[in-house]
């Protein structure tokens, strides 16, 4: 079956623009979370979403949001960008009884400048 | 939130030698996440486990709930094992879901 896909795989941007990125969950799967994974910071949690609620919140400004739509596909949004926020963004997906539990995409790789 | 320690933060190796890392957490547990990253940034999930032991193939994983720690260990190693190791427990409680993770173990195996 198709894995998480994440839309764009790569994308530059200007300090102060935004930026939404995109992330397309297994089939069935109702839960995603996306994180944000820096070279200083490594993997920090962003936000979870499950049935469109946002379940859980990291600590992270609120220049980060997200939804989720019901087909579960989710996007997130980073507006006025800062050179800090320049990273790999990476969802994840879950759902049911798996043996792994995640499922995470191939990530976005964001660059401010 | 969990906190989550892992060591040894880099470990070098020659081929064929066993290979443990380990991790510690604060928060008692639903279940623990072992995952493995290569360069280029694509995460595999490894094992999930709640308790006891798993294997797959070269791979073991343990875990002791009540000292709320795990371990992973690589047996027979080889240079394409070589990557980043990464501990993850759920951010908090409460049912929803999200992942907190160690800072990761970065493992070279060299011929």
């Amino acid at each position: 079956k198709a894995g998480v896909t994440q839309t764009p795989r790569y994308l530059i941007k200007t300090r102060g623009q935004q930026v939404t990125l995109s992330c397309s969950p297994i089939s069935g799967h109702r839960s995603v979370s996306w994180y944000q994974q820096t070279p200083g910071q490594g993997l920090q949690f962003l936000f979870e979403y499950f049935s469109e609620t946002q379940r859980n919140k990291g600590n992270f400004p609120g220049r980060f949001s997200g939804r989720q739509f019901s087909n579960s596909r989710s996007e997130m949004n980073v507006s006025t960008l800062e050179l800090g926020d320049s990273a790999l963004y990476l969802c994840a997906s879950k759902g049911g009884q798996t043996r792994y539990g995640y499922t995470f995409g191939s990530g976005t790789r964001l660059t401010v400048v | 939130k969990n906190e989550v320690e892992q060591s040894p933060q880099n470990l070098t190796a020659q081929e064929g030698e066993f290979i443990t890392i380990n991790c510690s957490y604060s928060v008692g547990i639903s279940a623990l996440h072992w995952l493995q990253q290569h360069p280029g940034g694509g995460i595999v999930s490894l094992f999930m486990l709640s308790s006891g032991k798993k294997k797959h193939g070269r791979l073991i994983a343990t875990i002791n709930i009540q000292e709320k720690h795990s371990s992973l260990h690589i047996t027979a190693s080889h240079p394409r094992d070589s990557a980043v190791y990464i501990c993850a427990v759920p951010h908090s409680g409460g049912g929803a879901d999200g992942l907190t993770f160690g800072k990761g173990t970065h493992l070279i195996i060299q011929p």
